[in-house]
């Protein structure tokens, strides 16, 4: 079965620099939700998308932004990077049919 | 604040069942026991949910309590490649709702 999908699956920025993280939930899934994990971490949920309307927010930096496409594709934009940005970032999908999320293999952004 | 409280590690010898606790005394009637796991660095992964009944799947049980403020996932016969942080998390039952990631449980599966 198709799973989440998400690129790159690993990421090198430099300070200041800006990347993009691109998600394609699973086929008929029309929610899509990012989450951020530090090294040690748990999950933090940063912001979901359900019909390409933004429907919850959560510690998202200003710095960082999202947007769900057409297509329902999600993309996660984060600019002005940080060393403390250096994560694991992932994008997770669900249906109304059946609420659990399901979750990609995430993307490493590594900032120098 | 933390809705669900659960031990920081456990061990379990491969083979046996692994019960893992949860407690949630302040669940809503609304929400929904939910259970994940995070194999190290990979997406977290769905094993299960419920409101009051138990339910059972192909990967685990999961026991309720009456008054549902506490329940336990089991997992049957654990194998190495159950080892994992598993995560016991509420949920509103609208079906766009977050889920919230607490500290979990570090399941070790001993050979």
């Amino acid at each position: 079965a198709a799973g989440v999908i998400q690129s790159p699956r690993h990421l090198i920025k430099e300070k200041r620099e800006t990347a993009t993280l691109k998600c394609y939930p699973i086929p008929r899934h029309d929610t899509v939700y990012w989450y951020q994990q530090g090294p040690g971490q748990d999950p933090q949920f940063l912001i979901s998308f359900y019909e390409k309307m933004q429907s919850d927010k959560g510690s998202i930096p200003d710095r960082f932004s999202a947007q769900q496409f057409s297509d329902y594709h999600s993309e996660l934009n984060m600019s002005s990077l940080e060393l403390g940005d250096s994560a694991l970032y992932f994008c997770a999908s669900s249906s109304g049919s059946r609420g659990e999320l399901f979750f990609g293999e995430g993307s490493r952004l590594t900032v120098l | 604040d933390a809705k669900t409280t659960q031990p920081p590690s456990m061990d379990c010898a491969e083979g046996r069942a692994a019960n893992l606790p949860c407690n949630h005394s302040t669940i809503s009637g609304n929400e929904y026991v939910y259970w994940y796991r995070q194999i190290h660095s990979q997406g977290p992964q769905y094993i299960i949910h419920g409101l009051k009944n138990n339910e059972t799947n192909e990967m685990a049980s999961l026991i309720i309590t009456e008054d549902r403020k506490s329940s336990t996932l089991i997992l049957p016969h654990a194998t190495l490649r159950d080892t994992a942080v598993y995560y016991c998390i509420l949920r509103r039952s609208n079906r766009d709702d977050k889920i919230i990631f607490g500290k979990g449980t570090r399941l070790h599966i001993l050979p």
